[in-house]
């Protein structure tokens, strides 16, 4: 069965703190990767997409890795600000065709000063 | 460039309503998705309409219903509401068919169905 699941469920740091999400997968077979920041009763806004091919890609402060041996990924933020408290959702895309985007719950991260 | 957008934005209904909810697509795009997100959950694939057809769907019932109009916008219809129909509804937009390109996402309608 296709899954996505993320961790931890949720995360308080504090600001100026680094932090790291986790995604681990079981869709097959793969086709891309994608991390979006979605803020409270907002519409999700893409950060990064990753193919197989693709092990790192940055935006600004936002770093993803994907490991498609083990099928993971993590989201790396870097001298975190309150703007980025939000929920931060992993979503994979398998190459099916017929196959839509299979999401994860998500990680509530709040950034407090 | 205005970007996704859907209206309303909050919607309350009663359980066996029917409601329909509205999407403009990002200009320059012409494929657009339905998703439905529960609280606290992620977004659930319902369909995607491409070319005024649906072109792919989700494992929802057929309650849920969709149209797309020559401008690419498109509605997303559910008869007979249910309380657990209860949640925010996400559209999406995409320069073509496919879910493998990037999609930008509305701001969401919230149905609150009792």
């Amino acid at each position: 069965k296709n899954q996505v699941e993320q961790s931890p469920q949720s995360l308080i740091i504090l600001e100026g703190k680094n932090c790291t999400l986790q995604c681990n997968y079981t869709v097959s077979p793969f086709s891309n990767l994608r991390w979006y920041k979605q803020d409270t009763g907002r519409g999700p806004v893409s950060l990064t997409i990753m193919t197989f091919s693709e092990n790192t890609k940055s935006n600004g402060r936002y770093t993803a890795t994907l490991d498609a041996d083990t099928k993971q990924s993590s989201l790396h933020i870097t001298a975190s600000q309150l703007s980025d408290s939000a929920s931060y959702i992993c979503v994979v895309m398998a190459n099916q065709a017929g196959t839509a985007l299979i999401f994860g719950k998500g990680t509530t991260l709040s950034v407090s000063s | 460039d205005a970007g996704v957008t859907q209206s309303p934005t909050h919607l309350i209904k009663t359980r066996g309503q029917q409601v329909t909810l509205r999407c403009s697509p990002k200009s320059g795009h012409d494929t657009v998705s339905w998703y439905q997100q529960a609280l606290g959950q992620g977004p659930q694939f319902i369909f995607q309409y491409y070319e005024e057809e649906e072109r792919q769907r989700g494992n929802f019932p057929d309650r849920f219903s969709g149209h797309q109009f020559p401008n690419y916008s498109s509605e997303l219809n559910v008869n007979a509401l249910l309380l657990g129909d209860s949640a925010l509804y996400l559209c999406a937009s995409q320069r073509k068919i496919g879910l493998a390109g990037p999609q930008f996402f509305g701001p969401g309608t919230r149905l609150t169905v009792l």
